[in-house]
């Protein structure tokens, strides 16, 4: 695909409800992000994969809140027993990039898919 | 963890006016880049500008890594430039600034 695309792109759930979001990142890209935004605020960052290894969910809120990535390519972002509190846009971004050991590459421009638009009740 | 400031919170312009909008990293970063969001939510990329000057048509960036910072120029400002501008930077992971609301009135 020429992009990266989410689904749904609005979930409507009751408290308590378990909620599931599909990112599809560009083809060929290594680099998975999931992003959380706050109405007027700007996007924070939630966890980061390369291929299907979860390299970093230090801004995951809770326990509530789990990623996947089994095959390096499609991601799902899973909260369970929703909250009020997360209601929010949730944002996947992929890149080309990969990490090396001992450091960072550069060169790591993210492209963002249009987000779900999460509401809990 | 890396903060990120972006200065004006607010512009209301003119159709035709030209602005500038910064951003400031509290240390030094890899990666950076400016995003519009457009009224859809949409994150456009603008620029990947870890150093140095682009530009694209109306737009155009400079970054001084070595001061922490980036400019965001606008030239002859359209209605459809309307909306939230986002820096962001970092490692592998991006922090973003609170973005500045521009609205550009014909």
């Amino acid at each position: 695909g020429a992009g990266v695309s989410q689904s749904p792109r609005y979930k409507v759930a009751k408290r308590g409800q378990d909620v599931a979001l599909r990112c599809d990142p560009i083809s060929g890209h290594v680099s998975l992000f999931w992003y959380q935004q706050a109405l007027g605020q700007g996007p924070e960052f939630l966890t980061y994969f390369q291929n299907e290894a979860q390299l970093d969910k230090s801004g995951l809120p809770s326990d509530r809140f789990f990623a996947e990535r089994p095959e390096g390519s499609v991601s799902t972002l899973k909260i369970q027993r929703t909250q009020q509190e997360d209601s929010a846009v949730y944002l996947c971004a992929s890149s080309r990039t990969t990490s090396l050991a001992g450091g960072l590459r550069a060169g790591n421009e993210q492209f963002f898919g249009p987000g779900t638009r999460l509401t809990v009740l | 963890g890396i903060q990120v400031e972006q200065s004006p919170p607010d512009l209301i312009l003119q159709e035709g006016a030209n602005s500038t909008l910064r951003c400031n990293f509290s240390d030094s970063v890899n990666n950076l880049q400016w995003f519009h969001q457009n009224p859809w939510g949409q994150l456009i990329n603008l620029f990947y500008i870890p150093s140095g000057t682009k530009q694209n048509g109306r737009l155009s960036a400079t970054t001084v890594a070595t001061e922490r910072y980036s400019l965001l120029y606008i030239s002859s400002s359209q209605t459809t430039d309307s909306g939230v501008y986002f820096c962001a930077g970092g490692g592998q992971n991006f922090v973003f600034g609170p973005g500045t609301r521009l609205s550009v009135l014909p």
